[in-house]
């Protein structure tokens, strides 16, 4: 089974431009995650997907980010502008039951690390 | 809120010997755990998890037990071995909140 697809690995642009990130969660799953994660912290949710409606995103500096899921399927986070405090490990998590609990087994891809100059 | 924390930032430890990682945590309404394992330039991993109408639950080489009344729970690995050496979350949820909060993670190093 292929796991969570995340593009691209890294990125680095100067602040006040703009990025996009993009993930492609396990076929089947429901709920998609997406994290931020700063250097020597634990990962931060950032918002969370139940097929292509939003669940939560109290987190989500909405200022500056966006996110959307269309078709329920894959997803972009886009940061416009970018701050230097954005620079961070962007994760995408998916999980198989529509719920969304925090009890089921989210699967993580392998993060886009972002780095502001 | 819910607050979950990490005791130490670092772990050395000889392999083959046992592995305990502690995890703190201040809300006595969280009733749910999960160890993550993360791999370095990987996304974490799913270790184990344990409600807390649970004291003890155990995995392959792992064992992950949890104190309510100090509010701390930790994660134990047998025998540990270099395909050990990663930093390890643990992640609490308190009562009906949708997510997870995480800790800051130990870094498991594993000495030869």
């Amino acid at each position: 089974e292929a796991g969570v697809a995340q593009s691209p690995r890294y990125k680095i642009i100067e602040k006040r431009q703009s990025v996009a990130f993009w993930c492609n969660p396990i076929s089947g799953h429901a709920t998609l995650y997406w994290y931020q994660q700063i250097l020597g912290q634990g990962p931060k949710l950032l918002i969370q997907f139940q097929n292509n409606g939003v669940v939560d995103d109290s987190q989500l500096p909405k200022d500056r980010f966006s996110a959307e899921r269309l078709k329920g399927v894959d997803s972009t986070l886009k940061i416009q502008p970018a701050k230097l405090e954005d620079s961070a490990v962007y994760l995408c998590a998916s999980s198989l039951d529509q719920r969304g609990l925090p009890t089921d087994t989210q699967y993580f891809g392998p993060g886009t690390r972002l780095t502001v100059l | 809120g819910e607050s979950v924390g990490l005791h130490l930032p670092t772990l050395s430890v000889q392999e083959g010997d046992n592995s305990i990682i502690n995890c703190a945590y201040s809300n006595s309404a969280s009733d749910y755990f999960i160890w993550y394992k993360q791999e370095s330039g990987k996304g974490p991993q799913f270790i184990i998890d344990i409600r807390s109408n649970m004291d003890k639950r155990q995995g392959q080489r792992v064992t992950v037990l949890l104190n309510k009344t100090v509010k701390h729970l930790s994660l134990q690995i047998a025998a540990t071995q270099p395909g050990d050496s990663a930093v390890y979350f643990c992640a609490g949820r308190e009562g009906s909140a949708r997510q997870l909060t995480f800790g800051s993670g130990t870094q498991l190093t594993v000495l030869p």
